[in-house]
């Protein structure tokens, strides 16, 4: 089955700089990788997903990339707010039902 | 916007009770699922479920877990006698499609404290 490797677990960095999150999967029939974003006490949240036949998407200032050939995907946050800090996950399918593999979480703390 | 919405939002139970924890999903959706998060880890999958029956299930979503959907808005997960290790938040999830073409939309959560 799928598996799902996201680094690094903790990640703090200064207001305005980015922030980069990676994940890697095993299995090269996924074709779908979201990002849920976890605020204290509520449930994920999807920011941003790509689809296997493309290599970058942007959202202002969020942007996910993803190397079909080396398996992996990456969250790229830019001109980072105190309001980003959250959990980020990614995740990819993990069979033909549509529930998810997540990965671990990184915990981004963006300090003023 | 609509929400997936659960209850209760914390439970706390003794070991080898039985609790019912409910969710009502986004109203025109199909695929309904059930995860897990124990405490500072990672969102596991449980079950899935569509057109009235388990879809898919994981290793976690043994004989004490059960599903149903008994009038067509409520899904609820029950789990028959309860363990310490049950304890962790439960997040119900429904989708209009499957999450490879649509988004998993996520309920804030139960948080199940069996002692």
């Amino acid at each position: 089955g799928e598996n799902v490797e996201q680094h690094p677990s903790t990640l703090s960095v200064q207001e305005g700089d980015s922030a980069v999150i990676k994940c890697t999967y095993s299995d090269s029939a996924s074709n779908y990788f979201p990002w849920y974003k976890q605020e204290l006490g509520k449930g994920p949240q999807l920011i941003i997903d790509i689809r296997s036949n493309v290599g970058e998407k942007k959202d202002q200032r969020i942007a996910v990339t993803l190397n079909k050939t080396a398996k992996h995907f990456s969250l790229h946050i830019t001109e980072t707010q105190p309001e980003d800090s959250a959990v980020y996950f990614c995740a990819a399918p993990g069979g033909s039902q549509g529930n998810l593999i997540f990965g671990k979480g990184t915990k981004l703390s963006v300090k003023p | 916007e609509p929400e997936v919405t659960q209850t209760p939002s914390h439970q706390v139970t003794q070991m080898g009770q039985e609790v019912i924890l409910r969710c009502v999903p986004i109203s025109n959706h199909l695929y309904f699922y059930w995860y897990r998060q124990i405490l500072g880890q990672k969102v596991e999958f449980l079950v899935s479920f569509y057109n009235n029956e388990i879809s898919e299930k994981s290793e976690i979503f043994d004989d004490q877990f059960s599903v149903e959907r008994p009038d067509g808005s409520n899904f609820t997960l029950k789990i028959r006698s309860t363990k310490l290790e049950d304890s962790a938040m439960y997040f119900c999830a429904s989708a209009a499609r499957l999450s490879n073409t649509g988004e998993l939309f996520f309920g804030e959560g139960s948080r199940l404290t069996v002692l």
